[in-house]
């Protein structure tokens, strides 16, 4: 079975400032790899999806996020932070090869100080 | 377009009530799954309907909770009788069809029902 794991339960960055959210997925193929945000009290919403082809995906509201088969990593990355970035953020996996249940990770809650 | 709906937002009930929580997806997806996020963790996939039929309630603890779809659109999640465990925001999402790797295949997701079993 798949496995996820966000190492990082806090990340503070300063508004402004580069962002990196690590995440490593255990899967014996490619998996589908998946980014996500929460806001409190909101459901996700997707930001980034893998699936195959070019290894380094562009995202909504300016993230992006690189697959790196050596290191089984798909790390979210944003040039510049913004206040509203603020929010959780997870890593999910989903097997590519017969059931679709996805598996997310613990999430990783951003910190942006002014 | 509207979103997921769900209701209620909050509920807190004793252990060993019962307690339903009520989903409406997105006008026409066909799939539609329930999580239930804990405090701290990621969501876990409960349930995932296609149409009104069950495509994998593995994960589903089925001597206490209970879901189904009426006519392929709304759907009800049950849990009967609570446990303190029980304890979550139980997430309510729809997407277009099953397989993930479909162009149109994001899952939207609803706000959640925050469930305090005291």
């Amino acid at each position: 079975a798949q496995s996820v794991t966000q190492p990082d339960i806090h990340i503070t960055v300063s508004e402004g400032a580069s962002l990196e959210l690590r995440c490593n997925y255990s899967y014996g193929a490619t998996p589908y790899l998946f980014w996500y945000v929460q806001s409190p009290g909101q459901g996700l919403q997707l930001l980034l999806k893998y699936f195959s082809g070019d290894t380094l995906v562009q995202g909504i509201k300016g993230f992006e996020a690189e697959f790196k088969r050596s290191q089984s990593s798909f790390n979210l990355r944003k040039p510049s932070v913004h206040w509203s970035d603020a929010a959780e953020y997870f890593c999910a996996v989903v097997a590519s090869g017969g059931s679709y249940i996805p598996t997310f990770g613990r999430g990783t809650s951003l910190i942006v100080h002014p | 377009e509207a979103g997921v709906a769900q209701s209620p937002r909050y509920k807190i009930i004793e252990k060993r009530q019962s307690v339903a929580f009520w989903c409406n997806p997105i006008s026409g997806h066909a799939t539609l799954y329930w999580y239930q996020q804990i405090l701290g963790q990621g969501p876990k996939l409960l349930i995932q309907f296609q149409n009104n039929g069950v495509v994998d309630d593995s994960q589903l603890p089925k001597d206490r909770f209970s879901a189904e779809r009426l006519k392929g659109v709304d759907s009800t999640l049950k849990i009967q009788p609570a446990k303190l465990e029980d304890s979550a925001v139980y997430l309510c999402a729809s997407s277009l069809g099953e397989r993930p790797s479909g162009t149109r295949n994001e899952q939207f997701f609803g706000p959640g029902t925050r469930l305090t079993v005291l």
